[in-house]
């Protein structure tokens, strides 16, 4: 168990719709970042959060946005879905243990637009 | 520049072989190297990591192998087993703690 909390694990909508994906960090992790894996494009850094406050920007689209919350728990909101955005969507707290320094990720949430 | 590139993109190997996947860079302010191991319906799980001032790490029967003159590094796995089978990704961190950049990954096949 990663410690990483992800809902739903599974999603499925319309195009021109709008989700909200919901991720709990790792237990006192200030950190949460969101990823988006697709079959063509790998695993591709969206956005990082820390105590609440935005720390990095990737390949996010402006339909997408994030926020933290003061409980650390995140939201990514994805709007005006398109057919390309079905993709599997991780957030992850970052982890030091004996294998090194690196993330611990949730079990995601697979996206299907219809 | 903030690309990381991984091979092969699928490998079989017979139980008890040894399983080579290979990484490259070209940014050389990346400063860390980890490997994720990655099975269906999970998330990526730390599988090693290795810093550039070390050529080689063992962890059991995952190695990694850091040639940082030719920007490469890559991820052995001796005694294969079905279990291995999985998704491994390599990633690489830029200097000053940001985001870890991915490799597309290489989908491990370990038959009995």
């Amino acid at each position: 168990d990663s410690g990483v909390t992800q809902t739903p694990k599974h999603l499925i909508t319309a195009t021109g719709q709008r989700v909200t994906l919901r991720c709990s960090p790792r237990s006192g992790d200030l950190s949460v970042y969101w990823y988006q894996q697709s079959l063509d494009q790998g695993l591709q850094f969206l956005i990082q959060y820390y105590n609440g406050e935005e720390r990095a920007k990737g390949n996010i689209l402006e339909r997408f946005s994030a926020q933290q919350f003061p409980d650390l728990h995140s939201e990514l909101n994805l709007s005006s879905l398109e057919l390309g955005d079905s993709a599997l969507y991780f957030c992850a707290s970052s982890v030091v243990s004996g294998q090194g320094y690196g993330y611990t990720f949730g079990s995601g949430t697979r996206l299907t637009v219809v | 520049q903030q690309q990381v590139k991984q091979s092969p993109q699928s490998l079989i190997v017979q139980k008890g072989g040894i399983s080579i996947i290979n990484c490259a860079y070209e940014n050389t302010a990346f400063d860390y190297f980890p490997w994720y191991q990655q099975f269906p319906g999970k998330g990526p799980a730390l599988l090693i990591a290795i810093r550039p001032d070390v050529s080689e790490k063992k962890e059991g029967r995952f190695t990694i192998s850091f040639n940082k003159s030719a920007k490469q590094f890559s991820l052995h796995i001796m005694d294969s087993q079905p279990g291995d089978s999985a998704t491994y990704f390599c990633a690489a961190r830029g200097s000053g703690g940001q985001n870890f950049v991915f490799g597309p990954g290489t989908r491990l096949s370990v038959l009995p």
